[in-house]
């Protein structure tokens, strides 16, 4: 079973404060990404990283941003939160599996959903 | 960009085998099929993976055509439990591909 954990789990906040939602892995994975999700909805990549010092924006547009110092490490931050951020936002991780082994394996941790009033 | 097309949800009763097509008729020669099971207010977790013919684990089989335009998830005498969303996923490692599409909705009644 994968370890990989997200804090808090529930969030509800004040339009305009920053926020940083946590997300860390024990595994030792080199790739880390962040998803957003509605209620009812398609998961949205928001953000990836392939490993220390690396993040690249993923399909979906969002005001938020990451950063990659540690590899079990990567924490999400929205500078002023608004309205429009409430949603669930899901972290996971990957370990590559080798050419013609397969696509990577992605372990989710069980979400942080943010509220901003 | 490989599109997967699958039903919006479906019904079945305990003990019953529950068989999930998804359609991807742009699937690319380096793309896997992945499969992902999510449960409310849960980040979705990995069912099964394949490239060509059949695939089976302890908890599914998957089973896809030569031509690969589709693929089936086949889950055996479901439970309540497994009342799940159903992903179908294909791609071939690059990020910025990455797409779950809405899911299938799976409802299983006693």
């Amino acid at each position: 079973e994968a370890d990989i954990y997200q804090t808090p789990r529930y969030l509800v906040i004040g339009t305009g404060k920053k926020i940083t939602l946590e997300c860390s892995q024990t595994m030792g994975h080199d790739k880390m990404y962040w998803y957003q999700q509605d209620p009812g909805m398609e998961l949205h990549l928001i953000h990836y990283s392939y490993g220390v010092n690396s993040t690249e924006k993923g399909d979906l547009s969002s005001e938020s941003t990451v950063s990659r110092i540690r590899t079990e490490h990567f924490p999400l931050t929205l500078e002023s939160a608004r309205p429009s951020h409430t949603s669930q936002y899901l972290c996971a991780s990957s370990e590559y599996r080798g050419s013609g082994l397969g696509t990577d394996t992605q372990y989710f941790g069980p979400g942080t959903r943010l509220t901003v009033l | 960009l490989a599109k997967t097309t699958q039903p919006i949800s479906m019904d079945s009763y305990e003990g019953q085998e529950v068989n999930i097509t998804c359609s991807h008729n742009n699937i690319a020669t380096n793309d896997y099929i992945t499969w992902y099971q999510q449960f409310p207010s849960q980040g979705p977790r990995f069912i099964i993976q394949g490239y060509k013919t059949k695939v089976t684990n302890e908890v599914a089989s998957l089973f896809i055509p030569a031509d690969r335009k589709s693929s089936t998830l086949s889950l055996p005498r479901v439970s309540l439990s497994d009342t799940a969303v159903y992903y179908c996923l294909v791609y071939s490692g690059g990020y910025n591909k990455l797409i779950f599409g809405a899911g299938t909705r799976l409802a299983v009644h006693p």
